[in-house]
């Protein structure tokens, strides 16, 4: 079955370094997601990413935040200079576009910042 | 407005006893209410949807009511088992879950079934 991969599993980083995370959609979705989840608490919407440009974004995505399609492949999400408050669950999804409005998530990458 | 209200937190049912858990929303522009359940250390996945042209979806022992006047809707296990032992959320999106908006979850439910 397809799947959404992502890599780092977890990523340890300093303060004010910058972190790259990156995710592999369903290669035939339109549609690409990043959502934040701290720990214990509820899933957040960061972007929702179309037609290779974002096309939402909530007010967390502020601008030490980006994301990218490098290829047909990739999707990733920068964080420039990271704080101790973007420890959290970072998850990448996808959506086909037609049918349902399923969205299918990676198993996320967990983003420690010391 | 965008906020969708979720509850209880936490749920202890036992083996074979119904679990329900419930949400409500204000924004009258959402019309796709899907349920999302998570495992520890996996990501959300899609339980079950329902839109707001129908009252009740049911899909095995998992059941979505959905009360448009209400604004509110809420899930229930039948015969709830171990296995349904996960993090429940609640979600909605405006355009019938098929444009670029992302989905605005509930706070979730911790569900535990006792054997």
């Amino acid at each position: 079955e397809p799947e959404v991969t992502q890599t780092p599993s977890h990523q340890v980083t300093q303060m004010g370094q910058e972190v790259i995370l990156r995710c592999v959609p369903i290669s035939n979705h339109l549609y690409f997601y990043w959502y934040r989840q701290i720990l214990g608490q509820k899933v957040e919407f960061l972007v929702s990413f179309y037609n290779n440009e974002i096309s939402e974004k909530s007010e967390i995505f502020d601008d030490q935040f980006s994301v990218e399609r490098p290829d047909g492949s990739n999707f990733t999400l920068k964080i420039r200079s990271t704080k101790l408050e973007d420890s959290a669950m970072y998850f990448c999804a996808s959506r086909q576009g037609t049918g349902t409005g399923e969205l299918f998530f990676g198993e996320g990458s967990r983003l420690t910042v010391l | 407005q965008q906020q969708v209200k979720q509850s209880p937190q936490s749920l202890i049912v036992q083996k074979g006893g119904i679990s329900i858990i419930n949400c409500a929303y204000e924004n009258t522009a959402f019309d796709y209410f899907p349920w999302y359940q998570q495992f520890p250390g996996k990501g959300p996945a899609l339980l079950i949807a329902i839109r707001p042209d129908v009252s009740e979806k049911k899909e095995g022992r998992f059941t979505i009511s959905f009360n448009k006047s209400a604004k509110q809707f809420s899930l229930h296990i039948m015969d709830s088992q171990p296995g349904d032992s996960a993090t429940y959320f609640c979600a909605a999106s405006p355009h019938s879950g098929g444009g670029a908006d992302g989905l605005t979850f509930g706070k979730g439910t911790h569900l535990i079934i006792q054997p």
